[in-house]
């Protein structure tokens, strides 16, 4: 079973700069989650989707964060423009069915941004 | 919401030595609870997770961990530690239902040969 794919694995940027990452979950898994993990930090959740409908996203910086879930698969998550403290490891999970927080998540490898 | 605080951000044991990373948790309701492991370079793994089935939960690797309600505590063990069982481990908890869990901060496990 393919994992959970996540592009680009690095990525640096100027401030000011947008920036976008793509995620694909594992096929038939309904939640799709985008996390955001600083440095010396346990990950922190932006966003997440249950099939092409968000359903939480109270932590997502809307003012410059963007994402999407069109056709209830894959997902891009935009920054607009970028900040320093946007540095951060970017996490893709998604689970099945997705509805409870018993529901085990399945990572992807992550994209390292460095705003510079 | 459910929260999880991890005691150690920085655990050392010598190879060989038994493996204790504690996690403690606040819910009014019966949490569901995981803990996970990150290797440098790699994706978040599962290693187990507790839904209230049984409270002595094995996962992978010859980790375990024990749900105590009257400590809120569900701390992982492994009584032998291997090299490669350095990384980084997180407890999560859930409050049940449909509700996003939570990340703890971290515990990073340190093995010297």
């Amino acid at each position: 079973e393919a994992g959970v794919a996540q592009s680009p694995r690095y990525k640096i940027i100027e401030k000011r700069q947008s920036v976008a990452f793509w995620c694909n979950p594992i096929s038939g898994h309904a939640t799709l989650y985008w996390y955001q993990q600083i440095l010396g930090q346990g990950p922190k959740l932006l966003i997440q989707f249950q099939n092409n409908g968000v359903v939480d996203d109270s932590q997502l910086p809307k003012d410059r964060f963007s994402a999407e879930r069109l056709k209830g698969v894959d997902s891009t998550l935009k920054i607009q423009p970028a900040k320093l403290e946007d540095s951060a490891v970017y996490l893709c999970a998604s689970s099945y069915p997705g509805r409870a927080s018993t529901d085990t998540q399945y990572f992807g490898p992550g994209t390292r941004l460095t705003v510079l | 919401a459910q929260s999880v605080t991890q005691l150690d951000s920085h655990v050392s044991v010598s190879e060989g030595t038994p493996v204790l990373l504690r996690c403690n948790y606040s819910s009014s309701y019966s949490p569901s609870l995981f803990w996970y492991v990150q290797h440098p370079n790699k994706g978040l793994q599962l290693l187990l997770k507790y839904t209230s089935a049984a409270t002595l939960v094995k996962g992978i690797n010859g980790f375990e961990a024990e749900f105590k309600k009257s400590e809120t505590s569900f701390h992982l063990t492994k009584p032998s530690a291997h090299m490669s069982d350095a990384a980084e481990y997180f407890c999560v908890g859930g409050s049940g239902g449909y509700q996003k869990v939570t990340f703890g901060i971290g515990t990073k496990l340190q093995v010297i040969p």
